[in-house]
């Protein structure tokens, strides 16, 4: 089973661009890499995934190394409304899916 | 168009209990997960359903259980509620067994004392 690990806290200023790194060392290959927001009260919200290399949408990239055992959201230029607490998840389907503890970001003016 | 449904907002049962949670998938997803979030912890994978059956299955008792409806609405299931079951339980619905883009819920926050 693949176990992520993520650092369970970060703080930023707002306009700064933010990397939240995830480490997956038993990723196996079948497995995608995926990235939620969830604010306080709410259900996560989807951000980005990917397989491999990078991937870019309009509010985030996600950069994976070839031996895929860990992965990095990259936010360019955040603003307050970027706190909130970052999960990486990996799995495939028919597969397990591992949740990691979450990132909190915290974005200060 | 409507997000994924849950209900109800809020459970307070007792120690012993039984509790019900429902689950309504946005209209054309088939796949159904079901996550537990325990205070303070991160989201923890209960069950996947997908076309009315049981996918796969997270690290809990048998005491977790579940259904998918042929409308693909689900319905979790837990028995011999324990103080410790006390979380937010949050639903999401995907095409047809596709992890990545999960859309949740609000969840339903249990109570149990």
């Amino acid at each position: 089973l693949a176990k992520t690990t993520q650092p369970i806290s970060m703080d930023s200023y707002e306009g700064q661009e933010v990397n939240i790194t995830c480490s997956h060392n038993n990723i196996a290959t079948n497995d995608y890499i995926t990235w939620y927001q969830q604010f306080p009260s709410q259900g996560p919200r989807f951000i980005i995934q990917g397989y491999k290399t990078k991937v870019t949408n309009e509010v985030a990239s996600l950069f994976i190394p070839a031996d895929r055992k860990s992965s990095t959201l990259s936010l360019p230029r955040v603003s307050l409304s970027d706190t909130a607490v970052y999960y990486c998840l990996v799995g495939a389907p028919k597969g397990k899916l591992i949740f990691g503890q979450g990132t909190t970001l915290q974005v200060k003016p | 168009e409507a997000g994924v449904t849950q209900s109800p907002t809020h459970l307070i049962k007792t120690r012993g209990q039984q509790a019900t949670l429902r689950c309504s998938p946005i209209s054309g997803h088939t796949s159904v997960y079901w996550y537990q979030q325990a205070l303070g912890l991160g989201l923890q994978f209960l069950l996947w359903y997908d076309e009315g059956e049981e996918r796969n299955r997270g690290n809990f008792p048998p005491r977790f259980s579940g259904r998918q409806f042929p409308n693909y609405s689900s319905e979790l299931n837990v028995n011999a509620l324990e103080l410790e079951d006390s979380a937010l339980y949050l639903c999401a619905s995907s095409f047809g067994g596709q992890v990545g883009e999960q859309y949740f819920g609000p969840g339903t926050r249990l109570t149990v004392t």
